[in-house]
C-alpha cells in the first residue's frame, strides 16, 4: 500500500516564482526522500531528510520535515522553465529491509 | 547520471510471448528493485533483491518473475505477456544499509506495451 500522498497533484507557475509541495505519510519512518521524474524518464534523487532533521538545503531547493504531523514540504525557489516535472515523495524505514514507499507525485509546470 | 541501465527502452509485444527487461548496474549495490509505474501515476514496489541468490515479492502482486545471479544483474521475466502488463517498469539499485537511509538510483526504465 503506497505511504505518501503529494498535494498538490498539479502545479502551474510562471518562471522566477517558488513551487512548494506537500507529501503526507502515515506511518513511523527513518527518513524521507524526494526524487524528480522527467516525462517518460527514471527518477533522479533530489535530497534525503532523517527523521531527526527539521529541515534540509540544496541548492535551490528546502525541504522540511514535521514528524509530529506526519508531513514534509519540498520549496523550489526562484523556478525555471527546465524543473517542469514531477516530483515524488519517498519515505523509508531504515535498515537492511527497508525499503522506499514512493506517493503519487505532484506534476509541476514552470512557464516561461 | 547514474550507473543502472535498462534494456530494451521501449517494447511493443503480442499477448502470449515471452520477455525478459535487462537492468544492470556497475556501483556494485546489493540490493536492487524493479517497480511498475502507470503514465502519469505512482511507483508501485513489484520485486526486490538483496544480492545473489536473493530475490522478494514486493507490495504489488505482479505476474513476473525476477532472478539475481550475479549483483550487476536484476532481469525481469514475464513468461506469457497480457494486455494488462502494459506499463513503465523502472530499476534500481541501492547499497543495502546506511544509518538514516539510503537513496536509490534509477534507470531510465522499459516502455512496455502488450498489444
Amino acid at each position: 500500500s503506497q505511504q505518501g500522498e503529494e498535494d498538490p497533484q498539479a502545479l502551474s507557475i510562471q518562471e522566477g516564482e517558488n513551487a512548494t509541495m506537500n507529501c503526507s505519510y502515515k506511518t513511523s519512518i527513518n527518513n524521507l526522500q524526494w526524487y524528480r521524474q522527467n516525462s517518460g524518464r527514471g527518477l533522479v534523487h533530489l535530497i534525503l531528510i532523517r527523521s531527526n532533521e527539521r529541515e534540509k538545503h540544496s541548492g535551490r531547493l528546502r525541504v522540511t520535515l514535521d514528524t509530529s504531523k506526519k508531513s514534509s514540504s519540498l520549496l523550489i525557489t526562484a523556478s525555471r522553465a527546465a524543473d517542469t516535472a514531477s516530483y515524488f515523495c519517498a519515505t523509508g524505514l531504515g535498515g537492511s529491509q527497508g525499503n522506499l514507499i514512493f506517493g503519487k507525485g505532484t506534476k509541476l509546470s514552470v512557464k516561461p | 547520471e547514474a550507473d543502472i541501465y535498462q534494456t530494451p527502452r521501449y517494447l511493443v509485444i503480442g499477448t502470449g510471448k515471452k520477455i525478459t527487461l535487462e537492468c544492470s548496474q556497475t556501483m556494485g549495490h546489493d540490493k536492487m528493485y524493479w517497480y511498475q509505474q502507470d503514465p502519469g501515476m505512482e511507483l508501485h514496489l513489484i520485486h526486490y533483491s538483496y544480492g545473489v541468490n536473493s530475490t522478494e515479492k514486493g507490495d504489488l502482486s505482479s505476474e513476473s518473475t525476477v532472478s539475481r545471479i550475479r549483483t550487476e544483474h536484476f532481469p525481469l521475466t514475464l513468461e506469457s505477456a497480457r494486455p494488462s502488463h502494459t506499463s513503465q517498469y523502472l530499476c534500481a539499485s541501492s547499497i543495502l544499509f546506511g544509518t538514516g537511509g539510503t537513496e536509490a538510483f534509477f534507470g531510465q526504465g522499459t516502455r512496455l506495451t502488450v498489444v
